[in-house]
């Protein structure tokens, strides 16, 4: 498909466990985006790339959560010794320009017990 | 950091147009103002984004005040499919050196009563 593909779909980790979410923006887009959505609530910003560069990294939550780009095309957001408040729908959207429409992925659903 | 504000919730009957407001008054001068909206179980759908001038496409029209400070995203006739969560959205560019953080407002959830 020519969409954003997000994996896994659904993802069950227990406490403790690492896990790693994976981005596929669509081709040839250069900005790709990271947010998070809790149970009920709104969408909270985690991060974007320009390219592979992530000129702001301030959404991340905590120390535990990374995120690289390789190739200017995928994204993988890396979850250290997960907690249950980590437990969230993780969106991904990429645009082909800074300003552009945001194309968005399914989402990948974490669920820590 | 600037930020939207909107109504938590609004309620519109079908067929008829609908007025989403949101407020930025912090909003830079190359800002731009995003419209999603996220229907249960799914991920953000694009809806219309502009700058300074009025637009419009096919889902739905963006006023934008002349100082900016606030928009309204208006549905000329809801459908009960248009229930959904709307968010306004501002992408800051990088002549704010903050260029591409995703600031999202509250949402406002629309209700649409047949």
């Amino acid at each position: 498909g020519a969409g954003v593909s997000q994996s896994p779909s659904n993802k069950v980790t227990e406490k403790g466990k690492d896990v790693e979410l994976r981005c596929d923006p669509i081709s040839g887009h250069t900005a790709l985006y990271w947010y998070r959505q809790s149970l009920g609530q709104g969408l909270e910003f985690l991060i974007y790339f320009q390219g592979n560069s992530a000129p702001d990294k301030s959404g991340l939550p905590s120390d535990r959560f990374s995120a690289e780009r390789t190739g200017g095309s995928v994204s993988t957001l890396t979850i250290q010794r997960t907690q249950q408040e980590d437990s969230a729908v993780y969106l991904c959207a990429s645009s082909p320009e800074l300003t552009g429409e945001l194309f968005f992925g399914e989402g990948s659903r974490l669920t820590v017990l | 950091d600037a930020k939207t504000t909107q109504p938590n919730s609004m309620e519109s009957n079908e067929e008829e147009p609908v007025h989403l407001p949101c407020n930025h008054s912090t909003i830079s001068g190359t800002d731009y103002i995003h419209w999603y909206r996220q229907l249960p179980s799914q991920g953000p759908e694009y809806v219309i984004h502009g700058l300074t001038s009025n637009v419009n496409n096919r889902m739905a029209s963006l006023a934008i005040a002349e100082d900016r400070k606030s928009s309204t995203l208006i549905l000329h006739r809801a459908t009960l499919r248009d229930a959904a969560v709307y968010y306004c959205i501002l992408i800051l560019t990088e002549a704010d050196n903050q260029g591409g953080k995703l600031i999202f407002g509250q949402g406002t959830e629309l209700s649409v009563k047949p």
